[in-house]
């Protein structure tokens, strides 16, 4: 069954340093996203992405983050400056229809440990 | 932008109870409203949902009822199983393009 692969697993880096997480999408899907959940609190949405711009984003997501499709296969999320706050296990996801909501299919996570 | 309120927060049962976890929402435009499951360190995964021109749908021991009048919706697991020990999650879509917002989730502890 394909599923949606993310790396690294896990992530540790100091405050103030850049982190790319890497998300390969389901194949044929045409909307991606990136969620992220804080330790024992609910997941919550950072940002869409279909047609290789972002369709929406929340206010979490700001100036210091960014996505990219850099290729065919690949959906990133950069950090510029983390944050201690920015702990969180981040969740990417994908979605196969267009215009209609579908069912997201997430990956295993990537959890990101910040210093 | 919406708002998506949950209860109860944990809830123990024993196998062979139902549960019944339910669900607020705010946005009157929201029309989807998926429930996903999560055990402990994995990856949330969609076990049910619901569109809002329906207003029941069913799968085997699970079920979801939706109240649009009311803005709410549970979700019901009969026969509950050790196994069915997790945390649950419902959601609500008002933007058509699966940006879900999700409540904060119930523990669900299936006792033998």
């Amino acid at each position: 069954e394909p599923e949606v692969t993310q790396t690294p697993s896990h992530q540790v880096t100091q405050m103030g340093q850049e982190v790319i997480l890497r998300c390969v999408p389901i194949s044929n899907h045409l909307y991606f996203y990136w969620y992220r959940q804080i330790l024992g609190q609910k997941v919550e949405f950072l940002v869409s992405f279909y047609n290789n711009e972002i369709s929406e984003k929340s206010e979490i997501f700001d100036d210091q983050f960014s996505v990219e499709r850099p290729d065919g296969s690949n959906f990133t999320l950069k950090i510029r400056s983390t944050k201690l706050e920015d702990s969180a296990m981040y969740f990417c996801a994908s979605s196969e229809t267009s215009g209609n909501t579908g069912e997201l299919f997430f990956g295993e996570g990537s959890r990101l440990t910040v210093l | 932008g919406e708002n998506v309120e949950q209860h109860p927060s944990t809830l123990s049962v024993q196998e062979g109870d139902s549960a019944v976890i339910k669900c607020t929402y705010s946005d009157s435009a929201s029309n989807y409203f998926p429930w996903y499951k999560q055990e402990l360190g994995k990856r949330p995964q969609l076990i049910i949902d619901i569109r809002s021109n329906v207003g029941e749908k069913k799968d085997q021991r699970i079920a979801v009822t939706l109240n649009k009048t009311a803005k709410h919706f549970s979700l019901h697991i009969t026969e509950t199983q050790p196994e069915d020990s997790a945390v649950y999650f419902c959601a609500a879509d008002n933007s058509g393009y699966s940006t879900l917002t999700f409540g904060k989730g119930t523990m669900l502890l299936v006792s033998p």
